[in-house]
């Protein structure tokens, strides 16, 4: 099945620095990746779509200036998580869309803000 | 009310015992529908698609009602290594899950 990595998984940092999660499509293309967080004991939320080659797609109530996303190529979308702060901790998951298959996604990255 | 929901449980069931879980949606025109499982602290995997004609994978079987906006996941004979949350997907909306408990 296809494949979708993330890095770094986990990553603790200081309050007010920037931390970039990478998400990649190991054996396939994909235009179209998704970027989710998740809170302990609740859903994952979607928080902006990201499309190869244009802007980001965010979700209401999403900072696009804090939470930058960047498609540069069919196989990579990275996240960066600008002056990050103590309540932006939280588990942070990449996805990839594949046909009407749904969508495949990649092991999460656990972010700590102290 | 919601636009994707789930019964949270936990539902805890004796292995081999058949177990079934609804998802609730509101927007009728929804056209797509998934069922993910979660371990903990793990990222969701695609279960499986739904379809309108009503799916089956092995022990699962996955079926979508529009006249009623829900859809199910049953699975049969459960084993120990079910246990897990269930997600079901409406469109790119999730529902907050359903733990499932499989016990010896």
């Amino acid at each position: 099945g296809a494949v979708v990595s993330q890095h770094p998984s986990w990553v603790i940092c200081k309050s007010g620095t920037s931390v970039k999660i990478e998400c990649r499509s190991l054996d396939f293309q994909a235009t179209t990746m998704f970027w989710y967080r998740q809170f302990p004991k609740q859903s994952l939320m979607l928080m902006a779509t990201s499309n190869e080659g244009s802007k980001a797609t965010y979700e209401q109530g999403v900072e696009k200036d804090k939470f930058l996303i960047n498609h540069a190529s069919l196989t990579l979308s990275t996240l960066t998580v600008t002056s990050a702060h103590p309540e932006d901790s939280s588990f942070y998951i990449c996805s990839a869309r594949v046909g009407l298959l749904g969508q495949y996604f990649g092991p999460g990255t656990r972010l700590t803000v102290t | 009310r919601k636009e994707v929901e789930q019964d949270p449980g936990p539902f805890n069931v004796p292995e081999g015992a058949t177990v079934a879980f609804n998802c609730t949606y509101s927007n009728s025109a929804s056209q797509s529908f998934f069922w993910y499982r979660q371990d903990c602290r793990k990222e969701p995997k695609l279960l499986m698609s739904v379809y309108s004609s009503g799916n089956e994978d092995g022990r699962f079987t996955a079926q979508l009602n529009r006249a009623s906006q829900y859809i199910s996941l049953l699975i049969r004979d459960s084993k120990l290594s079910d246990s897990a949350t269930y997600l079901c997907v409406v469109e790119l909306i999730w529902g907050l899950g359903t733990s499932l408990a499989v016990n010896p």
